[in-house]
């Protein structure tokens, strides 16, 4: 079974710019979270999805930061425009509808300068 | 703010011996927990969950104990291997919170050879 695929991998810009971030859940989880990690914590949820719709977005930065799920299957996170503390990986994790298990992919790393 | 914690930052154990992760939760309703293993440059690994019907719970080489009177959560490893060398995250959850996990700050073990 193919894992949650993210892309890109690494992005380094300079603050004020922008970036987007893409996730391919695995074939037929409905329930799509986007995750941040600074270096050295654990992961904070921003954004939850059930399909393609919202379920929980208020840890969200609103004012930089949008994500969408328009097709119910592959998800979009975007920052724009970036901040130093932005700095951080981007993590996917998207669950099934009879288990409990997150499934985490491998993460985008941004490094904003 | 986080309603997760870890007692230590890291832990530094000679392969072949037991580990022992420890993690406090603040959050009494919480009723599942999950372990998390992530090694460096890649996402979250499910290793184990409890519920809090129970108190203790067995994997593979691990065993995660609940202690819901001093909300306490611990990770053992059996026969530390150089493989489990990661950063290790407990997470918690209520139920019907559309399975939002809480993580901790993470506990990075090191095995010595």
């Amino acid at each position: 079974e193919a894992g949650v695929a993210q892309s890109p991998r690494y992005k380094i810009i300079e603050k004020r710019q922008s970036v987007a971030f893409w996730c391919n859940p695995i074939s037929g989880h409905a329930t799509l979270y986007w995750y941040q990690q600074i270096l050295g914590q654990g992961p904070k949820l921003l954004i939850q999805f059930q399909n393609n719709g919202v379920v929980d977005d208020s840890q969200l930065p609103k004012d930089r930061f949008s994500a969408e799920r328009l097709k119910g299957v592959d998800s979009t996170l975007k920052i724009q425009p970036a901040k130093l503390e932005d700095s951080a990986v981007y993590l996917c994790a998207t669950r099934g509808a009879n288990t409990g298990e997150l499934f985490f992919g491998e993460g985008s790393r941004l490094t904003v300068l | 703010g986080e309603s997760v914690g870890l007692h230590l930052p890291t832990l530094s154990v000679q392969e072949g011996d037991n580990s022992i992760i420890n993690c406090a939760y603040s959050n009494s309703a919480s009723d599942y927990f999950i372990w998390y293993k992530q090694e460096s440059g890649k996402g979250p690994q499910f290793i184990i969950d409890i519920r809090s019907n129970m108190d203790k719970r067995q994997g593979q080489r691990v065993t995660v104990l609940l202690n819901k009177t001093v909300k306490h959560l611990s990770l053992q490893i059996a026969a530390t291997q150089p493989g489990d060398s990661a950063v290790y995250f407990c997470a918690e959850t209520v139920s019907g919170s559309a399975r939002q996990l809480t993580f901790g700050s993470g506990t990075q073990l090191t095995v010595l050879p």
